[in-house]
């Protein structure tokens, strides 16, 4: 059965710090690996990474995955209270002939102070 | 404006009921997706479909039932046969069939 564990489960720090969230995963059939910033309801995507050792950037975010280690690591640099919401780390692979899936970790809820 | 819609935002319904929640999209993608999140819990996948007049369990499609007539519009229902059918139901879609990149705001349905 596929897996994708985030951690840590929930986090509070202070605006201006920066947070580094883990998502570790055991998939058959690995494709991508994303980035999902839940805050009130709907999921907005955020990074999809393919390959190891290439850094996605937006903004103050920045996402990298180690296919060989089988995780990846989202850092947010000069937190901001905006930035809180709950950030969802999912696996895509592949189901069965050409069908795909995605499974979702269980989340890391950020809580920014300002 | 494109995007994906759900109705209703909110949804009550006594047990036993059969309840179906609506998903609508124009966004012209060929993939669709619903999930169910509970509280503390991942987003969990109940059916997709890569084409119109085609769909797939899955990792909790008991309970539940889907159609896809359009491509538009990928409803879901819940029937009476799934043992706990509180939740928030996402739906989403993708331009194809490989990732799900675009969610629909939600539905909350509370079984009374």
């Amino acid at each position: 059965e596929d897996k994708v564990v985030q951690s840590p489960l929930s986090l509070v720090v202070h605006e201006g710090d920066t947070v580094t969230l883990n998502c570790s995963y055991e998939v058959t059939n690995f494709r991508s690996l994303l980035w999902y910033k839940q805050e009130k309801k709907a999921p907005t995507f955020l990074f999809m990474l393919t390959s190891s050792g290439i850094e996605k950037k937006s903004g103050r975010l920045s996402s990298i995955l180690d296919k060989k280690e089988l995780f990846s690591i989202l850092n947010i640099t000069a937190t901001q209270t905006g930035d809180s919401a709950v950030y969802l780390c999912a696996v895509e692979s592949r189901s069965g002939g050409s069908n795909y899936k995605l499974t979702f970790g269980k989340g890391t809820l950020l809580t920014v102070n300002p | 404006d494109g995007g994906i819609t759900q109705s209703p935002k909110y949804l009550f319904r006594k047990e036993g009921q059969n309840v179906t929640l609506s998903c609508e999209q124009n966004l012209n993608h060929d993939a669709m997706y619903w999930y169910r999140q509970d509280p503390g819990q991942g987003l969990r996948l109940i059916y997709y479909s890569q084409i119109v007049n085609d769909f797939q369990k899955g990792d909790i499609a008991e309970g539940y039932s889907v159609s896809r007539e359009k491509k538009e519009s990928f409803p879901l229902t819940v029937t009476s046969a799934q043992k706990n059918p509180t939740a928030f139901y996402l739906c989403a879609s993708s331009a194809d069939r490989h990732v799900a990149q675009y969610f629909g705001p939600g539905t909350r349905l509370t079984v009374l």
